[in-house]
């Protein structure tokens, strides 16, 4: 059965550095996201991806935050200068868009530790 | 923003036994979800549900949307070890795969 991939499975970084958390939807799907999990806590959207472009983001993605599809099958999460608070799992996840069942479908996630 | 809140927060309960959770909404959804999360995993979709008053079965489980669509259920029956985790709903307003929403789980543990 297809699914999300991602990679790394674990990242630590030092505070102010660049981190690229990496995706690999699944292969027909055309919409795509990013959501995190702040440990202990509840899964959080931060921004949805669709024809190249930004279709929706809240208030968590903010100018430190990018996303980018760079070739047919990869799909980028970017945090410019990591805070300490940017700590948690991150999941990407993908959906065909064809409803009514639209069901998203979510990669094992990134484990990323600011230090 | 919108809150999902669940209820119960944890469970412990005994293999075999059937489990009950809510998931109550401030405003109205249009797709209700289940998910379950297993330690160091993404959320794996269980139910979905896209019809007020809809009433769905994926073998032992049950979930049901509300008719206000504002809240939805989800029963667990005959539990076994392996349904151990945490379960989320979520809920999606109508538009072309808009983001989900999710709330703040439920803690299932299962003692044999």
């Amino acid at each position: 059965e297809p699914e999300v991939t991602q990679t790394p499975s674990h990242q630590v970084t030092q505070m102010g550095q660049e981190v690229i958390l990496r995706c690999v939807p699944i292969s027909n799907h055309l919409y795509f996201y990013w959501y995190r999990q702040i440990l202990g806590q509840k899964v959080e959207f931060l921004v949805s991806f669709y024809n190249n472009e930004i279709s929706e983001k809240s208030e968590i993605f903010d100018d430190q935050f990018s996303v980018e599809r760079p070739d047919g099958s990869n799909f980028t999460l970017k945090i410019r200068s990591t805070k300490l608070e940017d700590s948690a799992m991150y999941f990407c996840a993908s959906t065909s868009g064809q409803a009514p069942q639209e069901t998203q479908y979510f990669g094992p996630g990134t484990r990323l530790l600011v230090l | 923003g919108q809150q999902l809140n669940q209820s119960p927060q944890s469970m412990f309960i005994q293999e075999g036994e059937d489990v009950s959770m809510n998931c109550t909404s401030s405003s109205i959804f249009n797709t209700w979800l289940w998910y379950k999360q297993d330690p160091g995993e993404g959320p794996v979709l269980l139910i979905a549900l896209y019809k007020a008053g809809e009433l769905t079965s994926n073998g032992r489980l049950t979930a049901q949307f509300g008719i206000t669509r504002k809240d939805s259920f989800l029963n667990i029956s005959a539990s076994i070890p392996s349904d151990v985790g945490i379960y989320f709903c979520a809920g999606q307003l109508a538009g072309t795969a808009s983001k989900l929403t999710f709330g703040t789980g439920t803690r299932l543990q299962v003692t044999l």
